[in-house]
């Protein structure tokens, strides 16, 4: 089956406490991104990666690190979470011919 | 700066009705224009996309009308379900230039159609 798998679904951790959510695609796809969702603010952009080893800040990518050393993940990293990073994070994929971009299951993080 | 606007936030409908959300973009670069759902616990899913070469897309009971000249689309959901009910996003990209692509999303529009 065709999917975005992220990891862990929830996660509850403290200020400055650095942590990692894992996202993996199994679709051969070139590029993926980050996506935090926050409540009438839609979906923004938080990196990208276009492939292996190249990856670009998006709209919000401050307090995040991300890296690309293989085809199908993308981890997202948090050095020093902070309260204000406390959102619903999407992971997703897509092709380079098709236009259609396939999301995770997201990720519910609260910054205490 | 957000380069799509889409309203309402939130809208509720009886079962039957047309609801009707609306998209408006400012970057006349964009070329592609999806729709996404997305049920609650899930992550979006694309519901229809158009190009802005025709007017108006229908897939199902999902029609997307596009207006370039006024820069804004929308999408209305005939016969609308309890089912429907779900959020649903805007979202423009560019797709002719071969760079990144990225897709810029609207707020999104939480639907409630009531039984």
């Amino acid at each position: 089956e065709a999917q975005v798998t992220q990891n862990p679904r929830y996660l509850i951790t403290v200020t400055g406490k650095k942590l990692t959510v894992t996202c993996s695609q199994n679709m051969n796809h070139e590029y993926m991104s980050w996506y935090r969702q926050d409540p009438g603010l839609g979906l923004r952009q938080i990196y990208y990666s276009m492939n292996v080893e190249v990856t670009d800040k998006g709209d919000v990518p401050e307090g995040y690190k991300v890296s690309r050393k293989e085809k199908r993940n993308f981890p997202l990293i948090l050095e020093s979470p902070s309260p204000n990073q406390t959102s619903l994070y999407f992971c997703a994929s897509r092709g380079q011919i098709y236009n259609e971009q396939f999301f995770g299951p997201g990720t519910r993080l609260t910054v205490l | 700066q957000q380069q799509v606007k889409q309203s309402p936030q939130s809208l509720i409908v009886q079962k039957g009705g047309i609801p009707i959300i609306n998209c408006a973009y400012e970057n006349t670069a964009f070329d592609y224009f999806p729709w996404y759902q997305q049920f609650p616990g899930k992550g979006p899913a694309l519901l229809i996309a158009i190009r802005p070469d025709v007017s108006e897309k229908k897939e199902g009971r999902f029609t997307i009308s596009f207006n370039k000249s006024a820069k804004q689309f929308s999408l209305h959901i005939m016969d609308s379900q309890p089912g429907d009910s779900a959020t649903y996003f805007c979202a423009a990209t560019q797709i002719s230039s071969g760079s990144a692509r990225q897709l810029t999303f609207g707020s999104g529009t939480q639907l409630t159609v009531l039984p």
